[in-house]
Parts: structure tokens; sequence; C-alpha cells
């Protein structure tokens, strides 16, 4: 158990929708990375979030867009939605301290776009 | 931009070792990482290497050069628990302190 939460942890929408997964952060963490994972593949960078700012972006679209509270939970938002968003969505966090700054991953959200 | 490659699959018994090999091409360079993720479930944390030579923690094992661009993990005894995918993910490039992963390498371990 890394202390990392994600809800939902299923969700069905249907193409043209919008969605928003969420992350609790692991206690004493203040930087939360999201990742999409498709079937068969390795996690793709989204986004990361350090003290409420956007600290880097992968290659997506707008419609992906993020939200860092104070208490360092997050979420990801996800506009207009299309068949290829069907993945699971992963949230990783990590302290920004050091070199190592390890990311610990939540059980992750799979969403399934119809 | 970054580049990973790891094999796709590997086959293994029981009690057997196996190697992992990861090479990567990347812009920047802040660590390699090594995560198991079983099917189903989220990538978990087993080693990281920023210095060039060999981790150990257990029947893990995790080298790292970074001027040959080459990591591999070592898995010893193996049980049949260790039936997973292994990602090997690289920090460092222009994106922050992102993870660049590879696809993953599955291991089916036979008894």
């Amino acid at each position: 158990e890394t202390g990392v939460t994600q809800s939902p942890t299923h969700l069905i929408k249907t193409r043209g929708q919008q969605v928003t997964l969420r992350c609790s952060s692991q206690s004493g963490h203040n930087t939360v990375s999201w990742y999409q994972q498709a079937l068969g593949q390795g996690p793709q960078f989204i986004f990361q979030y350090y003290r409420e700012e956007e600290n880097g972006r992968g290659n997506f679209p707008p419609r992906f867009s993020g939200l860092q509270f104070p208490n360092y939970s997050s979420e990801l938002n996800v506009n207009a939605l299309e068949l290829d968003d069907s993945a699971l969505y992963l949230c990783a966090s990590s302290l920004s301290q050091g070199r190592e700054e390890t990311q610990y991953f939540g059980p992750g959200t799979r969403l399934l776009v119809l | 931009g970054q580049n990973i490659d790891q094999p796709t699959e590997m086959t293994a018994t029981e009690g057997a070792i196996v190697q992992i090999n990861c090479t990567y091409q990347t812009s920047g360079f802040n660590g390699l990482f090594w995560y198991q993720q079983h099917a189903g479930e989220a990538p978990t944390f087993l080693s990281y290497n920023v210095l060039d030579g060999l981790e150990e923690k257990g029947r893990f094992s995790s080298f790292l050069s970074r001027s040959k661009g080459y990591s591999y993990l070592l898995l010893k005894e193996l049980q049949m628990k260790d039936s997973a995918s292994y990602l090997c993910a690289v920090r460092g490039g222009a994106a922050g302190n992102k993870l660049t992963f590879g696809g993953g390498t599955r291991v089916l371990v036979k008894p």
C-alpha cells in the first residue's frame, strides 16, 4: 500500500462527455503526476503538479487539464472524450526534496469511453 | 526526445534467474527506476539508480551504466508471484521531473 488513493476505480462514459478523476497523495508528499496507460503499454506522462502549479506537461492536448489543491490532492479533467481516451489513469505522488524523488502510484482509474 | 527500449516478454522457470535489459536515449538524465506491475494493478516501486553500478535489494538487483545508456533488472530465485510486467523508467528531460516509461517486459514464471 502506497497511501495514494484514486477515485473512482472504474468509469464508463460516452464520446463527447467530460470526466473528472481524483487523487489523494501520500501523506507528506507535495507533488502529483498523472499518467495514461493504454492496455499492454507503459504509462505515458500527462502532467505534473507541484505546489498547486503545473510543473511539466507531456504530449497531450489541452482538453486534458488538471488542478492541485492546498492539501496536495489533485484532479484530472478530460473534456470532449474520445474513444482513444479509454485507458488506465494513474496518479503518482512524490516529495520534491532532492535527487531520488520516487513516485508512488495509486491504484488507478480505469476509464472506458463508448 | 526520450526513447526507452526493453524486451516485450520473457519466460523463466521457478527458482531460476532472469535479467531484463533496458536501453535508453534521453535528452536529460536524472535517474532510472524499475517498477513491477501485476495485471490490473498499479506499478509498485522496485529500485532506483542514478550512479553507475549495482544496487541490490534482496532477490532484486538493478544495474546502471550511464555512458552506455543501459540498465538491467536481475530477479533471482524466481517465484510464481514474480510473474508480472516490469517497467523501466527514466527521469529527466524537458518536462520537469516526469518519468518516461518503456513498454514493459512481461515475465512469465513457470513451475
